[in-house]
């Protein structure tokens, strides 16, 4: 089945580390979209990509760091400047072109602090 | 940056149909309008969007005023599994910019 595909479901950080999300997607999209989402609120965009080996920084960007190496993968660290990681996390993938940019959303990955 | 404004929330019977409104102050004529919904827990789920004209699809109806300003998403025939966090979107050059969205809550 062609999806997009977040891991692990749940994830526990110590303080001072660092911590990768996985983000992984068969639906030969090019644009990939990283989100946080904090209880009762909306989704707030960290970093995306519109092509493989390139990325911009979304409205909270700082304390996190992306790579977008191959077309298929674009996983999000969440690193120890971070101070507040506890949150939600989104993967989204779509095509790309404007217009159309249905996003797809992964099943998301619960991130707490230790 | 595109900037949404939904009600908090709202209330619908089941069976009746469920009216969404959104503003979209900040729309340039280009962008499209994406609507998208949020059951506890999961990711967002692709609605309809559209760009001037009214939409229709087996989910729902996307209305747009003329001046693009607003928009209301009608569900028209609501059920309990209705009931999720709405989200009107706004397409904002090259991303999606997401508000705080609308609770549905369907009663029975």
């Amino acid at each position: 089945d062609g999806g997009i595909t977040q891991s692990p479901k749940y994830l526990f950080r110590k303080e001072g580390q660092n911590v990768t999300l996985s983000c992984e997607q068969n639906l030969n999209h090019d644009a990939m979209y990283w989100y946080r989402q904090d209880p009762g609120q909306g989704l707030r965009l960290i970093y995306y990509s519109q092509i493989v080996n390139d990325f911009q920084k979304g409205d909270i960007a700082e304390g996190y760091s992306v790579s977008r190496e191959k077309k298929e993968s674009f996983p999000l660290t969440v690193t120890s400047a971070q101070k507040n990681p506890t949150a939600f996390y989104l993967c989204a993938s779509s095509i790309g072109d404007r217009g159309g940019e249905k996003l797809f959303f992964g099943s998301g990955t619960q991130l707490s602090v230790l | 940056d595109a900037k949404t404004t939904q009600p908090p929330s709202m209330d619908c019977a089941e069976g009746r149909a469920a009216n969404l409104p959104c503003n979209h102050s900040t729309i340039s004529g280009n962008e499209y309008v994406y609507w998208y919904r949020q059951i506890h827990s999961q990711g967002p789920q692709y609605i309809i969007h559209g760009l001037k004209n009214n939409e229709t699809n087996e989910m729902a109806s996307l209305i747009i005023t003329e001046d693009r300003k607003s928009s209301t998403l009608i569900l028209p025939h609501a059920t309990l599994r209705d009931t999720a966090v709405y989200y009107c979107v706004d397409e904002n050059t090259d991303k999606l910019i997401f508000g705080t969205g609308t609770r549905l809550q369907v009663f029975p």
